[in-house]
């Protein structure tokens, strides 16, 4: 079955500083990750996908991810953290033979605190 | 725009009072899928439809309905709410595919049953 454990609840990063946002993942096939963002009080927006291309994945707002099948892991890093990029950051795998094959398991979330 | 919305944002139910959210998209996909948030947990999938009249289970799906009548809407019908239902939920819908994965969400609506 697929799993995502994203590593850290709360991460808290001074502005200009990098970031970093882990996620580890469990899948028996090849699997689809993703990268959703949820600022307060808002839907979710993609920030990335990484669907068996490169592993190195670049996103929207100077986010990226590298996939790393050996460690099994999705991890997000900013070079330079900016006061918008606080909020909710959700690593999410797509289960393809379950829910009608586009089923996405999300993990518990990350919330990311930007500080001055 | 593309988008997809739902109605209403927030609502506050008492217990038992049967109630609808709706969900509509304007993008032509065949995939709609329901999810719940709740802290802690991220989001648990509802129900979801792979296309007219075709709808299943997810894994949260005690004290929900849906029905997919057009394409375009995937109603959320709560018969008799419980309080363990106030959560956040979302809707989303993709296309079909091979690697069309990815899933639009709707803005939420924000549920209160007391």
């Amino acid at each position: 079955a697929q799993s995502v454990t994203q590593l850290d609840s709360h991460v808290s990063v001074s502005e200009g500083t990098p970031v970093l946002l882990r996620c580890n993942y469990s899948s028996s096939y090849s699997p689809s990750l993703f990268w959703y963002v949820q600022h307060p009080n808002k839907g979710l927006q993609l920030l990335l996908k990484y669907t068996s291309a490169a592993t190195l994945v670049k996103g929207i707002n100077g986010f990226e991810a590298e996939f790393k099948k050996s460690e099994t892991s999705f991890h997000l890093t900013k070079p330079s953290a900016h006061m918008s990029d606080a909020a909710e950051y959700f690593c999410v795998v797509s289960d393809p033979y379950s829910g009608g094959y586009n089923k996405l398991i999300f993990g518990a979330g990350t919330r990311l605190a930007v500080h001055p | 725009e593309a988008q997809v919305t739902q109605n209403p944002r927030y609502l506050i139910t008492v217990t038992g009072k049967k109630l609808t959210v709706t969900c509509s998209q304007n993008m032509n996909h065949e995939y709609m899928s329901w999810y719940r948030q709740d802290p802690g947990l991220g989001l648990r999938q509802i129900y979801y439809s792979m296309n007219v009249e075709v709808t299943d289970k997810g894994d949260v799906p005690e004290g929900y309905k849906v029905s997919r009548k057009e394409k375009r809407n995937f109603p959320l019908i709560l018969e008799s709410p419980s309080p363990n239902q106030t959560s956040l939920y979302f809707c989303a819908s993709s296309p079909v595919g091979v690697g069309s994965y990815e899933q639009y969400f709707g803005p939420g609506t924000r549920l209160t049953v007391t």
